[in-house]
């Protein structure tokens, strides 16, 4: 079992949507919760950082952080096409090791 | 520009030739991270440095890859004798002390005939 799980889709979806994608985990000294945008050929673009569990909300975006679950959420709020990328959810354990660990990441494409 | 800078972009060589790749982080930034993603993977850690010193290396980074970050600022990934498995993009990040954010560079995508 790898320690993040994430559907790679691909995912399709009119254009105004409200796009919910989402990861698993197994690793409970997961603390540091981030998602990422990737356009193609590009480097991963930071979104949201999330600390712990809860909420958090930045313009159309919102990620979800439930620890007991284990499990993560970014909500896309009357998606563009160009939203329309790659969107790689990482997390890292407080202290210990610096890496991000990532998820193969969700290919979105939003239709106009 | 302000952000993380990655040099080459892409680079094409044959097996068994050795490469190299320059990160520079934002300027500020004392830590520094070298990732690797191959097509429809997520990046996987390579290694990190904190200002010149390399603290952890992931088991993926084989004896043919070296890493260096000379007086804290810049850092440069070598692969020597290269094979076709080694094709990947080659993403550097860099974070500040205190923040846990990181931020990546655009990628060198190398491709090894």
């Amino acid at each position: 079992q790898k320690e993040v799980e994430q559907d790679p889709g691909p995912l399709s979806v009119p254009e105004g949507a409200i796009v919910s994608l989402n990861c698993t985990y197994s690793n409970s000294a997961f603390q540091y919760f981030m998602w990422y945008r990737q356009y193609s050929r590009k480097g991963p673009e930071l979104l949201m950082y999330t600390y712990s569990s809860g909420n958090k909300e930045d313009g159309r975006f919102t990620a979800q952080v439930d620890k007991s679950s284990k499990y993560i959420s970014l909500f896309i709020r009357d998606s563009q096409p160009s939203d329309s990328a790659t969107y790689l959810c990482a997390m890292s354990p407080q202290g210990g090791s610096e890496k991000l660990v990532f998820g193969k990441g969700t290919k979105l494409t939003v239709n106009p | 520009d302000t952000g993380v800078s990655q040099n080459p972009r892409h680079k094409i060589t044959k097996r068994g030739q050795n490469v190299t790749f320059r990160c520079d982080p934002i300027s500020e930034h004392n830590r520094l991270y070298w990732y690797r993603q191959t097509l429809g993977q997520g990046p996987e850690f390579l290694t990190y440095f904190q200002n010149e010193a390399q603290l952890e290396k992931s088991r993926l980074l084989s004896d043919r890859f070296s890493a260096e970050r000379p007086k804290g600022s810049f850092s440069t990934l070598e692969i020597q004798r290269t094979e076709q498995g080694d094709s990947a993009m080659y993403l550097c990040a860099s974070r500040n002390q205190g923040y846990n954010e990181q931020f990546f560079g655009p990628g060198t995508r190398l491709t090894v005939l």
